[in-house]
């Protein structure tokens, strides 16, 4: 049973370049959600997807934006990228976007770095 | 005022010994309540639930006090390999699931 996946492991983008990261969410479930880890803290949230549309976003530019496919899977896109966005960039499924307070689980994530 | 504050550490102490971490949240309104642990360069794992009445896992007892807003993680008889970023999590009740999370506490246990 393959747990959520994300791809690329590791990415070298420079200023002003565009991004894509993708990830697969852990069977059975329908629901992804992004976050962003800068160094030394903890994950930030930054937008949700289920049934194919952004259902919840947190305080993140329109720079950053994402795609759910009918399989569930999901794409964040961030446009002109700043220095500032280099991080860890996670995913995380759950079966339901309540998820009933259950714990999401992590992709490993994909190390984002801007020269 | 973070809606998640947690003591960023490091907080080093020597096998066997037991250390506490503690985490406030703001939103009296939060729902759930998880430690996750994070290996360095590591996606973040969960180690527990917190439940009102306690819970324990072992070596790890975690805590919530809902009058306070405090949350907390016990450790008993360190490890080793308990070295990790723990970070505390909290579900807000948004109507979706949305995590948010602490900035962490690290912990480094040495021989």
């Amino acid at each position: 049973d393959a747990g959520v996946t994300q791809s690329p492991t590791h990415l070298i983008k420079t200023r002003g370049q565009q991004v894509t990261l993708r990830c697969s969410p852990k069977s059975g479930h329908d629901t992804v959600s992004w976050y962003q880890q800068a160094l030394g803290q903890g994950p930030q949230f930054i937008f949700q997807y289920y049934e194919e549309e952004e259902r919840q976003r947190g305080n993140f530019p329109d720079r950053f934006s994402g795609h759910q496919f009918p399989n569930y899977s999901s794409e964040l896109n961030v446009n002109a990228l700043l220095l500032g966005d280099s991080a860890l960039y996670l995913c995380a499924s759950s079966s339901s976007p309540t998820g009933g307070n259950q714990p999401q689980h992590f992709g490993d994530g994909t190390r984002l770095s801007i020269l | 005022r973070k809606e998640v504050e947690q003591d960023p550490g490091p907080f080093n102490v020597p096998e066997g010994a037991t250390v506490a971490f503690n985490c406030t949240y703001s939103n009296s309104a939060s729902q759930s309540f998880f430690w996750y642990r994070q290996d360095c360069r590591k996606e973040p794992k969960l180690l527990m639930s917190v439940y009102s009445s306690g819970n324990e896992d072992g070596r790890f007892t975690a805590q919530l006090n809902r009058a306070s807003q405090y949350i907390s993680l016990l450790i008993r008889d360190s490890k080793l390999s308990d070295s990790a970023t723990y970070l505390c999590v909290v579900i807000m009740n948004t109507g979706f699931q949305k995590l948010v999370f602490g900035t962490g506490t690290r912990l480094l246990v040495s021989p």
